[in-house]
C-alpha cells in the first residue's frame, strides 16, 4: 500500500509565495507527480520530480529527497487564479503498476488580494 | 479539439438503476484509466486499461465493470447504483502503461449523483 501526507488548507495573499509540502509512505517508490485542481474542474499535471532536487517550471518548482520520502511544490508570485487543489501523487514500479498514480487527499490553496 | 471527453457531463439517477459513462481519448495513447473522486476531493484509482486489456482493478465492487471497445474508447457500467457511489468520476489516459514519467491526460469528470 501507500500513504500521503499534505496539509488540507493553506492560505496566502497575491504576490507571496507558498510551500506545499508532501511526505509519503510506499513500495516502490519511483517519482512523486503534482497536479492542480480548480473547482469544477479536471486534476492538470504541474510537475514531475523522479530524482532528488528542485524542478523548476515558471513560477512553480517542485522538489524532491528521496531519502526523507519527502517533496514540496512552491509556488512563487500567487495569483488568484492559482486559488485551487494541489494533489501531490507518488508513481510505483514494480509488476504492472508502473505509470499508475496514487493521490495525496489534496491541500487547498486559498490567494487573497 | 478535445484531448479526453466524457459524457455525460452530469447524471441523476436513482438508488439500484444501471448507468454507464462514456469516455474518448484522441491523443492516441495506450492506457486509459477510471478515478473516483468524493465528497472530500479524494481521487482514487479505479481501473487501468492497457491496449484494451484490463491490468489491474483496485478492489473495487464487481457491480463496476469497465469496457474497452478500442484503445481509444474507455466505458464504465455500474449496476444497482447504491449512495455510496456519489462521486465524480474521471477517466484520464497516458501514452503508455510503464511509462513512468508520463503525464496523465484527465477527462472533465463525470459528476454522479444517487438518490
Amino acid at each position: 500500500g501507500q500513504s500521503l501526507e499534505q496539509p488540507s488548507e493553506v492560505t496566502a495573499v497575491e504576490g507571496a509565495i507558498v510551500q506545499i509540502n508532501c511526505t509519503y509512505q510506499t513500495s516502490g517508490f519511483y517519482g512523486l507527480s503534482w497536479y492542480q485542481q480548480h473547482d469544477g474542474g479536471a486534476p492538470t499535471f504541474l510537475s514531475y520530480n523522479a530524482l532528488d532536487g528542485l524542478e523548476e517550471t515558471g513560477r512553480f518548482s517542485s522538489f524532491l529527497s528521496r531519502s526523507d520520502s519527502y517533496g514540496y511544490l512552491l509556488l512563487q508570485e500567487l495569483q488568484m487564479k492559482d486559488s485551487a487543489s494541489y494533489f501531490c501523487a507518488v508513481r510505483r514500479y514494480g509488476g504492472s503498476t508502473l505509470g499508475r498514480l496514487y493521490f495525496g487527499r489534496g491541500t487547498q490553496l486559498t490567494v487573497w488580494p | 479539439d478535445t484531448a479526453v471527453s466524457q459524457t455525460p457531463k452530469y447524471l441523476v439517477t436513482q438508488m439500484g438503476n444501471d448507468k454507464s459513462i462514456k469516455c474518448e481519448q484522441n491523443l492516441g495513447h495506450d492506457t486509459m484509466y477510471w478515478y473516483k473522486q468524493d465528497s472530500k476531493k479524494f481521487l482514487k484509482i479505479m481501473f487501468s486499461y492497457n491496449n484494451k486489456e484490463l491490468i489491474i482493478n483496485e478492489t473495487v465492487p464487481n457491480r463496476f465493470s469497465p469496457k474497452s471497445p478500442d484503445k481509444a474508447h474507455l466505458n464504465l457500467h455500474i449496476n444497482s447504483l447504491e449512495l455510496g457511489d456519489s462521486a465524480v468520476y474521471f477517466c484520464a489516459s497516458t501514452p503508455r502503461e510503464r511509462g513512468a514519467t508520463d503525464t496523465q491526460y484527465f477527462g472533465p469528470g463525470t459528476r454522479l449523483t444517487v438518490l
